[in-house]
Parts: C-alpha cells; structure tokens; sequence
C-alpha cells in the first residue's frame, strides 16, 4: 500500500521559534509537493521537488524554505514562525507520467501562538 | 493563468440520496486534466475521478461519476446512492496537460455531509 508520511499531526509554536515539517514517502516518487490548505482557500502550493537537491516556489514560498536532501524525504522549513503561518500542511508525492495523480499524508495542524 | 471555482461552500443530503457537487475552470489551455479529490476528516486525501480533456466520455468510479462540458469549462461531480462515508471535503482541480512539472490549480473545496 502506497504511503506518504507526515512527521507530525498536531504542533503548537511560538511566534519566531524554527519549524520542521518532515514528509517520507515509500513509492520511490520523483515529485515531492508542500501545500498549505486553509478554509475557503483550497490548496496553495508552497514548494515542490522533481528531484533529489531540486527544488521551485510554488504560489507563496514566502516565509517557507524546503530541503530534500534523499528521494524519499522532502522537508519544509519555517525558518520565523509567524502567527499567519497557522495552517494546516500537506505533504504529497506522484511519479513522473502519473498525470495528476497525488498521494497525500494526511496532513500536520500547525498553530502559532 | 487558469483559475478553479467550486461556488458551494457545503452541501448536505440525505443517505441514498444523488448529489451533484459543481466545478467550473477557465483556461486557453486545449489539452489538459480535469480531477476530483475526495478528503475524508481527519484522513489523506485521495483522488476520485480524473477526466482527460480530449477525451468526450465522461469518467466514471462506480458511485461516482462526471458531468464534462468541455465548450462550457464545467465538470461537476456526481455521487450515486450517497453513502455516510461519503462525507468529506471535495476539490476539483485542473493540470495542463503539457505541465512537466504536475502542478495542479485547485478549487476551494466543497463540504459535503451525508445524514443518515
């Protein structure tokens, strides 16, 4: 069974504390995403990765900085978490050729007090 | 740049009951992906139904199933026989077909809830 692995569920930071979100996935994907889904918003895409060391802006990169360093592990940063950062973060992976098919974690709540 | 409406913020119905849940696009693009995603509470979320552009036959997932008016830039979704596990956030969204990076433009969802 297909797998995309957030690190976290539920995390509460303070206002300029430095933010891990890690994501693993086990499909030997080549294209990683980081998306921020907020209420009325949809889905904005932050980052993504097509690659192990590549790495593009999505819509709002800013604030957010992302490393995937192995294949399988994309991580995103809040290097200052801010109050406005409060979110929820998914995570998802697809292969190359697989046409907008996208396989999710099931996503980490963050709040910033 | 393509933009995706879903202008029903929440529907609510009836279990065994039909709901159509709306999606309208705009785009120049003549090639492209059209999807649903279905996102349970508290769960991953996970693709539905997928309609190619060039494709006219509309896509169909057993209960599921789509309406695709290509000249009107609309592609609602269809669920039959509605069950309570049904009840979840629904987004459309859109890829170009021609995008080698698979960035899909996504709709800001649809809150659907079955009552027993």
């Amino acid at each position: 069974d297909v797998k995309v692995t957030q690190s976290s569920r539920y995390l509460v930071k303070r206002t300029g504390e430095k933010v891990f979100l890690e994501c693993v996935q086990d499909m030997d994907h080549e294209n990683m995403f980081w998306y921020r889904q907020d209420p009325g918003l949809g889905l904005r895409l932050i980052y993504f990765s097509y690659d192990v060391k590549m790495k593009e802006k999505g819509d709002i990169p800013e604030g957010y900085s992302v490393s995937r360093e192995k294949k399988e592990r994309f991580s995103l940063i809040l290097e200052s978490a801010s109050t406005n950062q409060t979110s929820m973060y998914l995570c998802a992976s697809s292969r190359t050729g697989g046409f907008g098919e996208l396989f999710f974690g099931e996503g980490s709540r963050l709040t910033v007090l | 740049a393509q933009t995706v409406t879903q202008s029903q913020p929440e529907m609510s119905v009836q279990e065994a009951e039909t709901v159509t849940l709306s999606c309208t696009y705009d785009t120049s693009e003549n090639n492209y992906y059209l999807f649903w995603y279905k996102q349970p509470p508290s769960r991953q979320m996970i693709l539905v139904i997928r309609q190619e552009a060039y494709k006219q036959q509309n896509a169909t997932e057993n209960r599921f199933s789509v309406n695709f008016q290509k000249a009107a830039k609309s592609f609602s979704l269809k669920i039959s026989d509605s069950q309570l596990g049904d009840t979840a956030m629904y987004f459309c969204a859109f890829m170009k077909a021609m995008d080698s990076n698979y960035q899909l433009i996504w709709g800001a969802g649809t809150k659907l809830i079955i009552k027993p």
